[in-house]
């Protein structure tokens, strides 16, 4: 769903642990997958992107694994540090018409020092 | 390289006013989404311009629109402003439609309470 209240599913990692993010999206014709951070009183920053056509990205601490056969995609961050708590969204891209994005429900990571 | 702009930062309006709200995307960015987000509803798509014309339209009420000028800056507006209104409306700004390139970047939000 698309829905996200109060009730944020959380994340409690220690510092320096690595963290993994997991988001389930809808549609199999989706092509474009992005993940975000929001910190409190901000829009949503960009973190990572992958295709469709891609199972696996990497970027700096990060990373995003796509699963198209079970509809799963994932955020890996290695070496969690404090800053990166946050609420993270995953959002598919439809291939019709629209091209609008459908965020997921959000996860909230926290990181104790 | 400047980001994507909102104004205003924040709004308070009365009940059964009307806001207009404004989105400088990133220059050489031409396609402009608004997004509607509220802790029980999340983020929800509310409409898309490219080159000027709307797009594609979520399931919001004909009191939400928006429009596009030919600098590709966007401004959304809300008629009869209603108690639920009250929300963080978020800009997103990409290069165009349908391209990959890094997300769609998103600007810091209109924060608008009605009270």
């Amino acid at each position: 769903g698309e829905s996200v209240g109060l009730h944020l599913p959380t994340l409690s990692v220690q510092e320096g642990d690595n963290s993994i993010i997991n988001c389930a999206y809808s549609n199999s014709a989706s092509d474009y997958f992005i993940w975000y951070k929001q910190e409190s009183g901000k829009g949503p920053q960009f973190i990572i992107d992958i295709r469709s056509n891609m199972d696996k990205r990497q970027g700096q601490r990060v990373t995003v694994l796509l699963n198209k056969t079970v509809k799963h995609l994932s955020l890996q961050i290695a070496a969690t540090q404090p800053g990166d708590s946050a609420v993270y969204f995953c959002a598919e891209r439809r291939v019709d018409s629209s091209y609008k994005l459908i965020f997921g429900s959000g996860t909230r990571l926290l990181v104790r020092p | 390289k400047a980001g994507v702009t909102q104004t205003p930062r924040y709004l308070i309006k009365t009940r059964g006013q009307q806001v207009t709200l404004s989105c400088s995307p990133i220059s050489g960015h031409r396609s402009v989404s608004w997004y509607q987000q509220t802790p029980g509803q999340g983020l929800q798509f509310l409409f898309e311009y490219f080159s000027e014309t709307q797009r594609n339209k979520g399931n919001f009420p004909g009191r939400f629109s928006g429009r596009q000028f030919s600098n590709s800056r966007s401004e959304m507006n809300v008629s009869t402003l209603e108690l639920g209104d009250s929300a963080l409306y978020l800009c997103a700004s990409s290069l165009g439609r349908g391209a990959f390139n890094y997300g769609y970047t998103f600007g810091s939000g209109t924060r608008l309470t009605v009270v």
